[in-house]
């Protein structure tokens, strides 16, 4: 089974400030990393997702996040953030695995509050 | 349609209620999932739907708890004689595929309060 740490419940920032939100995450095979974004009183949407590959994944509205396999780690960051990035964040792992269904487990969020 | 839709998006009752929750997925997608997301608790993942059978329901937090999809669409979660730990907002998501590797699309939920 895997699990989804996000110490972090909520992070205030100033605009235009570097922003890091923490994810950390139990396994014991490999995974898929994804995190999602939830605008205020909107549905879930993907913000990016680490498959395979480069570990450095680009996502929409200028986040990236880094896959750190050592550390089991999956940090997203943004270095210079917007009063519109105000959302909940939300870390997501699934377990890779080729047979059965493998839910997508949540984290608990981590709230990006932007002030100008 | 265009996204995944659900409603009702508000719904109010009162203990020991049943309700029913709707959610009309992204057509032509195969696969159905229902999350419950609680203030401080996160997604917590209910049931999973491939086609309309549910190979996976062990979320589902009681015997109270049940869902069904019929025609590969539509979906429909169904809490029997409601609680107030209940309260929640209930997520729907669709994929093309189990979702694996794939994308899940959300709809904006359906706010329950439990009185």
């Amino acid at each position: 089974a895997q699990s989804v740490t996000q110490l972090d419940s909520q992070v205030p920032v100033f605009e235009e400030a570097p922003v890091e939100l923490r994810c950390n995450y139990s396994s014991s095979v490999s995974v898929y990393l994804f995190w999602y974004v939830q605008y205020p009183n909107q549905g879930l949407q993907l913000l990016l997702k680490y498959l395979s590959g480069s570990t450095l994944v680009k996502g929409i509205n200028g986040f990236e996040a880094e896959f750190n396999k050592s550390q089991t780690s999956f940090h997203l960051r943004k270095p210079s953030v917007h009063i519109s990035d105000t959302a909940e964040y939300f870390c997501a792992v699934i377990g890779r695995l080729n047979t059965g269904f493998q839910k997508l487990v949540f984290g608990t969020g981590t709230r990006l509050l932007v002030s100008p | 349609g265009a996204g995944v839709s659900q409603s009702p998006s508000n719904k109010v009752t009162e203990k020991g209620k049943d309700v029913e929750l709707r959610c009309d997925p992204i057509s032509g997608h195969t696969a159905l999932y229902w999350y419950r997301q609680s203030l401080g608790q996160g997604l917590e993942f209910l049931i999973y739907f491939q086609g309309n059978s549910a190979p996976d329901k062990s979320g589902l937090p009681s015997d109270r708890f049940s869902a069904e999809r019929t025609g590969g669409s539509v979906s429909t979660l169904t809490i029997q004689r409601t609680q107030q730990e209940d309260s929640a907002v209930y997520l729907c998501a669709s994929s093309s595929n189990q979702g694996i590797t794939g994308e899940l699309f959300f709809g904006e939920g359906s706010r329950l309060t439990v009185l």
